[in-house]
């Protein structure tokens, strides 16, 4: 199986709410970036978080890491319709170059 | 805007056509990426040109042939596709390095019939 799986495949969750995606991965790391995609267009770059840091913040973004549990949360707080997309997770692994593996992805809806 | 273009947006063509995909950065990078997209498949790295060298080749079929003659172009040149080569293909760059994200084009949405 692929080295990033994101869980839920699926939310739903009405405007106000947070939401909260999950990774989990299999071999070590370097970092971890989490990507979202709208419908039919390319990724975009939203956090990056090197395997020695727990936590990061940006703007709404919470992003967690747990390298024992060789885990990761991405959390987005007040969530807006706009929110609506596919969220990614990417591992560069340990001794890798430039390589990112993504998961398949979380598709998040929010409804206004 | 990203910085990344991609041309053309959507292609259709047949099993025996010859085309190419375009993308072109304008953010000063020197690693460049090609990756398949399909639909309920995780994204698929299929090539990276890091400092104008091929340094990744993920056993892609050989009617996939890249080609970078340059830091800010990267094309994909197709030849004898399958039907299941129908994807989105998407071209991303980056600073090379591996703490460094990567920059998306909005991908070319390719139907090989």
């Amino acid at each position: 199986s692929q080295q990033g799986e994101e869980d839920p495949q699926a939310l739903s969750i009405q405007e106000g709410e947070n939401a909260t995606m999950n990774c989990s991965y299999k071999t070590s790391i370097n970092n971890l970036q989490w990507y979202r995609q709208n419908s039919g267009r390319g990724l975009v770059h939203l956090i990056l978080i090197r395997s020695n840091e727990r936590e990061k913040h940006s703007g709404r973004l919470r992003v967690t890491l747990d390298t024992s549990k060789k885990s990761s949360s991405l959390l987005i707080t007040a969530s807006r319709a706009a929110d609506t997309a596919s969220y990614f997770c990417a591992t560069a692994l340990r001794g890798g170059s430039e390589k990112l593996v993504f998961g398949k992805g979380t598709k998040l809806t929010v409804n206004p | 805007e990203t910085g990344v273009t991609q041309t053309p947006r959507h292609l259709v063509m047949g099993m025996t056509n010859k085309k190419s995909l375009k993308c072109e950065q304008h953010l000063g990078h020197n690693a460049m990426y090609w990756y398949k997209q399909s639909a309920k498949k995780p994204l698929e790295l299929m090539f990276v040109y890091s400092l104008e060298e091929r340094v990744e080749n993920n056993s892609v079929p050989s009617r996939f042939s890249p080609e970078c003659p340059n830091s800010s172009h990267l094309f994909l040149h197709l030849h004898t596709l399958q039907p299941e080569d129908s994807a989105l293909y998407l071209c991303a760059s980056s600073q090379a390095g591996i703490y460094n994200e990567q920059f998306f084009g909005p991908g070319t949405r390719l139907t090989v019939l």
